[in-house]
């Protein structure tokens, strides 16, 4: 069965980084985009970034363009998000979501982790 | 505020049916397929409708999607007090080359 289970999530200072994971199971990895979505508390989804299955295009929600960076290791079937420059509004549950497809362009998502909590706060 | 719009809250009784609509623009609903995701209490969220009417595997009869233009919309029947939760629509974007989500709609059943 397909898993994804998100770790790498805490409490970090405002303008400090931080790397979440995404460790993928059950399902060929390489063969599919993946996604981060994000929901802070008591607010709806938000799009963060999507990469295409071999890891050639990225596309990112404008308001973490320039510093997130979505990335994975296809050998180790890992999703990453890099995540500096951190402003209290980042603050959100972030969940890893398996696409539909390999390219990214769909808003199909049919797996999801359990999420994990980024708190930005000083 | 969202790009895809939805009414913030829907209600009805038991048994009884409800729709939740998703307005959006030609970038977006107009001229690519729509989701829809169930997000119950403290739990991720779970695809219920693809390419704007289709169903995953396991996901009741009950639910069901269309779209028209720049609109979709989420039908539930045979409302059951398990289904309350929080209903969003998503769809890409061709002009902000991105995904968009709706502001999420809340199902108070009855």
């Amino acid at each position: 069965q397909v898993q994804l289970v998100e770790s790498g999530g805490g409490v970090v200072q405002p303008g400090r980084s931080l790397r979440l994971s995404c460790a993928a199971s059950g399902f060929t990895f390489s063969n599919y985009a993946m996604n981060w979505v994000r929901q802070a508390p008591g607010k709806g989804l938000e799009w963060v970034a999507v990469i295409s299955y071999d890891g050639s295009n990225e596309y990112y929600a404008d308001s973490v363009k320039g510093r997130f960076t979505i990335s994975r290791d296809n050998s180790k079937n890992t999703l990453y998000l890099q995540m500096n420059s951190l402003r209290p509004e980042d603050t959100s549950v972030y969940y890893c979501a398996k696409d539909s497809g390999y390219s990214g362009r769909t808003s199909r998502f049919e797996y999801w982790g359990q999420g994990t909590l980024v708190t930005v706060s000083s | 505020q969202s790009v895809l719009t939805q009414p913030p809250s829907v209600s009805a009784a038991p048994g009884q049916k409800v729709t939740i609509s998703c307005s959006g623009s030609g970038s977006n609903i107009g001229n690519n397929y729509v989701s829809w995701y169930q997000q119950l209490p403290g739990t991720a969220p779970k695809l219920l409708i693809y390419e704007n009417n289709k169903r995953p595997s396991g996901i009741p009869d009950r639910f069901s999607g269309s779209k028209s233009g720049t609109s979709a919309t989420l039908g539930i029947t045979g409302l059951q007090t398990g289904d309350e939760a929080d209903y969003y629509c998503g769809t890409w974007d061709n002009s902000l080359i991105n995904v968009v989500f709706g502001g999420g709609t809340k199902l108070t059943v009855l």
